[in-house]
């Protein structure tokens, strides 16, 4: 069964340093989220990309945010200065449709340790 | 306008039993409101969705309630098993996006 993939599974690092966290979404699919879950707490959208580019984001995905799609397979997010409070676990996801039509799938996420 | 309110927390029941969960929204464009199922480590798995033009949709052992005048919807998981313990997100979803937005989880356990 086709599933989306991510890495690191784990990721700890120092305050202010710049995180990529990737994935590789279905394959077929051609729209692209991210998504975290601090810890205990519900799962927030941070940003959907299609089309290589941002289609829509939250108050959370501010400049410190970026996402790409560098190649076919990969699509990745940049936190530019990590802060205590972006630990999280941060889900990527992937759907062939949008508005109502496409089922999201997740991948097992990134958990990310800022220190 | 954007929050799905999702109760309760936490739920024990007895293998079994029927656990409800209950979820309210307030945005009428939304228009697909699914329910997710996560073990710990893992990412939500989409268990079953229900479009506000149905009242009920049952899949299995799990059946969505939805009530459009109310705007609330819930998930009932029919003889629940000790397999079933897991967290639990209702979410849904506007006409004009993608964005999910998320319930706060309810934790399930269900005692053998």
């Amino acid at each position: 069964e086709p599933e989306v993939t991510q890495t690191p599974s784990h990721q700890v690092t120092q305050m202010g340093q710049e995180v990529i966290l990737r994935c590789v979404p279905i394959s077929n699919h051609l729209y692209f989220y991210w998504y975290r879950q601090i810890l205990g707490q519900k799962v927030e959208f941070l940003v959907s990309f299609y089309n290589n580019e941002i289609s829509e984001k939250s108050e959370i995905f501010d400049d410190q945010f970026s996402v790409e799609r560098p190649d076919g397979s990969n699509f990745t997010l940049k936190i530019r200065s990590t802060k205590l409070e972006d630990s999280a676990m941060y889900f990527c996801a992937s759907s062939d449709g949008t508005g109502g039509t496409g089922e999201l799938f997740f991948g097992e996420g990134s958990r990310l340790t800022v220190l | 306008q954007q929050q799905v309110k999702q109760s309760p927390q936490s739920l024990i029941v007895q293998k079994g039993g029927i656990p409800i969960i209950n979820c309210a929204y307030e945005n009428t464009a939304f228009d697909y409101f699914p329910w997710y199922q996560q073990f710990p480590g893992k990412g939500p798995a989409l268990l079953i969705a229900i479009r506000p033009d149905v009242s009920e949709k049952k899949e299995g052992r799990f059946t969505i309630s939805f009530n459009k005048s109310a705007k609330q919807f819930s998930l009932h998981i029919m003889d629940s098993q000790p397999g079933d313990s897991a967290t639990y997100f209702c979410a849904a979803r506007n006409n004009a996006g993608n964005m999910l937005t998320f319930g706060g989880g309810t934790r399930l356990m269900v005692k053998p």
